[in-house]
């Protein structure tokens, strides 16, 4: 069974339009994060969260949110879309320093 | 801040030769190490995880060395088989715990022709 789950797991947006990228982790950890993956740029840092508390936030933009309502969930919502937040994004949860990722939610923004 | 260089961005090689692939890293603190396995249109895979203590380490077919005085970390593949085709990448680990960050090599495409 999987252990983290992302939905979807691809996604077609317009831009300007709002999305919510689901992640839930069964791996019992207190930290989770998201990175994106795109064509122009290699895997990068987005977020991270302890106990559903905000660590880190590498994001420059507001349009990025995290959410979690759970000690396990941690969402994503992206507003304000842009063909260049076309990318597919990882949700990773970690034990002690190593961290373990889902199978990403591939976003494409037309 | 940290950076991680990775090469060669796509490596070939026939089925049962090794494969190696080299990261390095700016950041003589850094602790942490890993190499990861994403095969087409899937996750990451990890592979193995090393501590800045651990010149060597060896599972499963594959070796990783760690020479922190030249920053560098290596991942060889010995007698590669087609099913080890995918992008590997480095990641090297930023803070502790919950404020960890991975910072990613770009990652190399691996062809292993049978």
């Amino acid at each position: 069974d999987p252990k983290i789950i992302q939905k979807p797991k691809y996604l077609v947006a317009v831009t300007g339009s709002e999305k919510i990228l689901i992640c839930e982790q069964y791996l019992g950890h207190n930290a989770m994060y998201w990175y994106r993956q795109s064509a122009k740029k290699p895997l990068e840092f987005m977020f991270s969260y302890s106990y559903q508390k905000l660590m880190d936030n590498q994001t420059a933009s507001s349009r990025f949110q995290p959410q979690s309502s759970k000690k396990n969930h941690l969402d994503l919502q992206i507003t304000a879309l842009k063909p260049d937040d076309s990318a597919t994004y990882f949700c990773a949860s970690s034990h002690r320093d190593t961290q373990y990722f889902g199978p990403g939610t591939r976003l494409l923004v037309l | 801040g940290e950076q991680v260089e990775q090469r060669p961005p796509h490596l070939s090689v026939p089925e049962g030769d090794s494969a190696v692939i080299i990261c390095t890293y700016t950041d003589s603190a850094t602790a942490y190490f890993y190499w990861y396995k994403q095969e087409p249109g899937a996750g990451l895979q990890l592979l193995m995880s090393v501590f800045s203590n651990v010149d060597r380490k060896e599972e499963q077919g594959l070796t990783v060395l760690l020479n922190k005085k030249d920053k560098q970390l290596s991942l060889n593949l010995t007698a590669a088989h087609p099913g080890d085709s995918a992008v590997y990448f480095c990641a090297v680990s930023v803070g502790q715990g919950g404020s960890a960050k991975l910072i990613f090599g770009e990652g190399t495409k691996l062809t292993v022709s049978s």
